[in-house]
């Protein structure tokens, strides 16, 4: 299993809407295993943010949403702040044991 | 509250093995799963592998199948995470992530532990 293919920068200004895709296959993300997102500043930990459906865990914010459609998962960031500046790595669970992350995406706040 | 809390950096020479501990705390052990994930320097995250200490058992994936040996001390909530015949390309920082069965989620991971494998 490859991984899944995300842009490996993106970039808004402050206050914007930014979108970050996450795209596999038909035989992967595009079947009904769930994908998740994660947030990750340099030199930590990645950290949980979001689920495909938008279940989000308690303590972050609304202004991250998800979306998946065919074989594209979509994380979208309103509102842009700077604390939002991280790499953001998408997560699908391909069945048995398994996952695979995607290739990263890098947030820039201008 | 929860915690993952993962062993120190390590230095190995090429050809050596290492073992890493994750020990949760705030919770109880066998009610979730512990996953392993690694990031190379500058790089992505890559998936290693899951231990479930409900059941003792444990699964690597096919790319570390014959190097990569997780095991489970109830006794402990710690889940060791053994890599043999480490090479260069094995230098990552190594994250354990604990999972709610069937949740899909990774949360919360532990802090990392760096592995430099250099001659």
């Amino acid at each position: 299993q490859s991984a899944l293919t995300q842009p490996a920068s993106v970039s808004g200004s402050l206050g914007q809407s930014i979108t970050i895709s996450c795209t596999g296959t038909s035989s992967d993300v595009g079947t009904y295993n769930p994908v998740s997102w994660y947030q990750q500043h340099p030199g930590k930990a990645p950290k949980f943010i979001l689920f495909d459906d938008g279940g989000r865990p308690s303590g972050v914010s609304n202004r991250f949403s998800g979306s998946k459609s065919g074989n594209t998962a979509s994380l979208t960031i309103s509102g842009l702040q700077a604390e939002d500046e991280a790499h953001y790595y998408c997560c699908l669970f391909t069945g048995g044991f398994s996952y695979v992350f995607g290739t990263g995406t890098e947030v820039t706040v201008l | 509250q929860v915690q993952l809390v993962q062993s120190g950096p390590e230095v190995r020479q090429p050809g050596a093995s290492v073992k890493l501990s994750c020990t949760a705390s705030g919770y109880i052990f066998t009610d979730y799963y512990i996953h392993w994930v690694r990031q190379a320097p500058g790089q992505g995250l890559e998936y290693m592998g899951v231990a479930y200490p409900s059941a003792g058992t444990t699964y690597s994936e096919k790319k570390f199948q014959f190097r990569l040996t997780l095991t489970i001390d109830t006794s402990t909530s710690t889940v060791y995470m053994d890599l043999t015949r480490l090479r260069s390309e094995d230098t990552a920082v190594y994250f354990c992530a604990r999972e709610l069965p069937k949740n899909y989620q990774f949360d919360p991971w532990g802090q990392g532990s760096p592995v430099t494998v250099s001659s």
